[in-house]
């Protein structure tokens, strides 16, 4: 069952900051927001997870509101490598025994 | 530092023939998860499976589809009899599951199924 809401598709220009929107307002107290991607029809990616932190790391950034209700992540300077699919799943702290993937955000990055 | 390993990356199989998806979760992982996406959709769990154990098997098909994960190898996928229905990206993730923080599920590169 899904528990965000995404953008279906979205376009950013080579070298700008790609910003993907994430709904959760019914995010639980014990569930991370966590991020992934499939480029093309390749397996998943990890990018990032957090619980109420923002958080970074060598691939993105994480921005969680205060309230938990929605995040973004922002890849800071998109290439057309990162073409791909964006999905935002939430997954309890314990570990998720099945990822609930969506739709997610079509990402396609223009030279 | 392998990442988890799926063989064969391609499979073709006629109908009613049967198929033996196989993976290796990253080193020192031992729970392994099996995902089938469809042409055109997105990623739908199938089986989360523990060494030797089968720990939900909600998403598996009641019929033809079963998993294993046994003490030593790979953990496999089976179908049996296999239908033009079947076709589809299988991917397999695994993770630590240490049940006192995050737990990550690193996927692999799939196995592309083709029925004939």
């Amino acid at each position: 069952d899904a528990k965000t809401t995404q953008p279906t598709s979205m376009d950013c220009a080579e070298g700008r900051a790609a910003n993907l929107p994430c709904n959760h307002s019914t995010i639980s107290g014990n569930e991370y927001v966590y991020w992934y991607r499939q480029i093309h029809s390749q397996g998943p990616q990890y990018i990032i997870h957090g619980l109420k932190n923002n958080e970074t790391n060598e691939m993105a950034s994480l921005i969680i509101t205060e309230d938990r209700k929605s995040s973004t992540l922002i890849l800071p300077h998109a290439t057309l490598r990162d073409t791909a699919v964006y999905y935002c799943i939430v997954s309890p702290l314990t570990g998720a025994n099945n990822l609930f993937f969506g739709t997610g955000t079509r990402l396609t990055v223009i030279p | 530092n392998a990442g988890v390993m799926q063989n064969p990356r391609h499979l073709v199989r006629r109908r009613g023939q049967e198929a033996r998806l196989r993976c290796s979760p990253m080193k020192g992982h031992s729970h392994v998860y099996w995902y089938r996406q469809l042409p055109e959709e997105g990623l739908k769990f199938m089986v989360y499976l523990q060494k030797e154990n089968i720990i939900d098997e909600s998403g598996m098909p009641k019929e033809r589809f079963s998993a294993e994960f046994p003490k030593e190898g790979p953990s496999i996928l089976r179908i049996q009899q296999v239908v033009r229905g079947d076709s589809a990206a299988y991917f397999c993730a695994s993770s630590l599951r240490t049940g006192r923080g995050t737990d990550t599920q690193y996927f692999g590169p799939g196995t592309r199924l083709t029925v004939l």
